[in-house]
């Protein structure tokens, strides 16, 4: 169980578009879920705090009108990059944690990322 | 601020034992973890210490010093396929989880 799905695996855009990336548990309810970013050869950079039905917690330099999450419902979250532009290309990485039962250390289960390429 | 530590890259023989080192300050402390990661995949869970010492899982085994602020990742019998990206990360409030890093592992024949 704990299985984290991401959607799209892969995406090539143009400059000036948005794109959105789905975060999903497919068998637990998450309470939470974390959007990270990871350049090539870096390690991962926490983006946000996604709590559901709630906004979303930003970390200190993340533009929240650039980088828009909404956590609709307990096994669903979206990171939405909006006007993106080349620098914006990156790995991004959710990770959910369990609503209940999870065991105390292992409750943070990661999705397979997100590759985003911006021409 | 948060501040993690650790080596950028290690090399190794295949079949030996490797050690890589962890420092950390960080405000808040909830658990130490060590993920593995291949390249373009996401990290897998590795070990967790949230008390002082050793905590063996087959070939893998990590130590943690709260008062020195420092953990190891010990990978014994080393093979080829442990070449990869190792991640140090601390859990602090919220639940959150602060990356060091990462280490670049080459195991080598």
């Amino acid at each position: 169980g704990a299985v984290v799905s991401q959607h799209p695996s892969r995406v090539i855009c143009k400059s000036g578009t948005s794109v959105k990336i789905e975060c999903r548990s497919l068998d637990f309810q998450a309470t939470t879920m974390f959007w990270y970013r990871q350049f090539p050869k870096q390690s991962l950079m926490l983006m946000a705090t996604s709590n559901e039905g709630s906004k979303a917690t930003y970390e200190q330099g993340v533009e929240k009108d650039k980088f828009l999450i909404n956590h609709a419902s307990l096994t669903l979250s979206t990171l939405t990059v909006t006007s993106a532009h080349p620098e914006d290309s990156s790995f991004y990485i959710c990770s959910a944690r369990r609503l209940a039962g999870g065991s105390s250390y292992n409750e943070q289960f990661f999705g397979p990322g997100t590759r985003l390429t911006v021409l | 601020g948060q501040n993690i530590d650790q080596p950028t890259e290690m090399t190794a023989t295949e079949g030996a034992i490797v050690q890589i080192n962890c420092t950390y300050q960080t405000s808040g402390f909830n658990g130490l973890f060590w993920y593995q990661q291949h390249a373009g995949e996401a990290p897998t869970f590795l070990s967790y210490n949230v008390l002082d010492g050793l905590e063996e899982k087959g070939r893998f085994s990590s130590f943690l010093s709260r008062s020195k602020g420092y953990s190891y990742l010990l990978l014994k019998e080393l093979q080829m396929k442990d070449s990869a990206s190792y991640l140090c990360a601390v859990r602090v409030q919220g639940g959150k989880l602060i990356f060091g890093q990462g280490t670049e592992l080459s195991v080598k024949p």
